[in-house]
């Protein structure tokens, strides 16, 4: 089983809401990602956690904000937000950071407004 | 030079056809390689990976890495409307600190019935 599950599907929320994307995996994987990828673009990374512990941060503002409860779990707390934060947000994970590919879910779809 | 250039089609063809999606890179340090599908308003689903130089064959798909010209191919055979998708072509270098993917823009690609 590859899968990696992503809550909510879809979310709207306003620029003064407090939102959060969940991410399950239950491969074992110790090393999981966040993406964000706007319209007819690549993926583009912003977190990566490696072993519960957040490894990389690629210069994301702080109203993103990165949290691993466990193993299997990854979540993106979202803060006052901006229309341009609108994208489709992956979650991956990999064996771990060095090693193997990274298994994508299947996005939540953001709208701010 | 971008570190990873992929012509954007879009490319139709027809059904049946035999499509060839093709990227070059500029970093040799990249050795794995990965080709991704991603349907309209998903997340991207691994197709193929490839360690190195050399053929992978999976049903209809076949992936191609020649490292000493630095370009990679997947080669679809007897496409079907249902490979109608995004194909993005992604890659890395080895070792725990090559964690991040580096992708190509993407190719669409439409298969008409």
């Amino acid at each position: 089983d590859t899968e990696v599950t992503q809550t909510p599907k879809h979310l709207v929320m306003g620029m003064t809401n407090k939102k959060s994307l969940k991410c399950e995996q239950h491969m074992g994987h110790r090393a999981m990602y966040w993406y964000k990828q706007k319209a007819k673009k690549p993926p583009e990374l912003m977190f990566v956690y490696s072993y519960e512990k957040l490894s990389i941060n690629e210069s994301v503002p702080s109203r993103f904000s990165p949290e691993c409860p466990n193993s299997s779990l990854l979540n993106l707390h979202l803060h006052a937000l901006q229309p341009e934060d609108s994208a489709l947000y992956l979650c991956a994970s990999s064996q771990d950071s060095g090693r193997e590919t990274q298994y994508f879910g299947p996005g939540t779809r953001l709208l701010v407004l | 030079q971008k570190e990873v250039e992929q012509d954007p089609g879009p490319l139709s063809v027809p059904e049946g056809a035999i499509v060839s999606l093709n990227c070059t890179y500029s970093n040799s340090a990249f050795q794995y390689f990965m080709w991704y599908r991603q349907y309209s308003r998903k997340g991207p689903e691994l197709l193929m990976y490839t360690y190195s130089s050399g053929n992978k064959e999976d049903g209809r798909f076949t992936a191609q890495v020649d490292k000493s010209s630095k370009y990679i191919s997947l080669f679809i055979r007897d496409s079907q409307p249902s490979d109608s998708a995004t194909y993005l072509c992604a890659m890395r270098g080895s070792g725990g600190s090559n964690y991040k993917l580096t992708f190509g823009k993407g190719t669409l690609l439409t298969v008409n019935p």
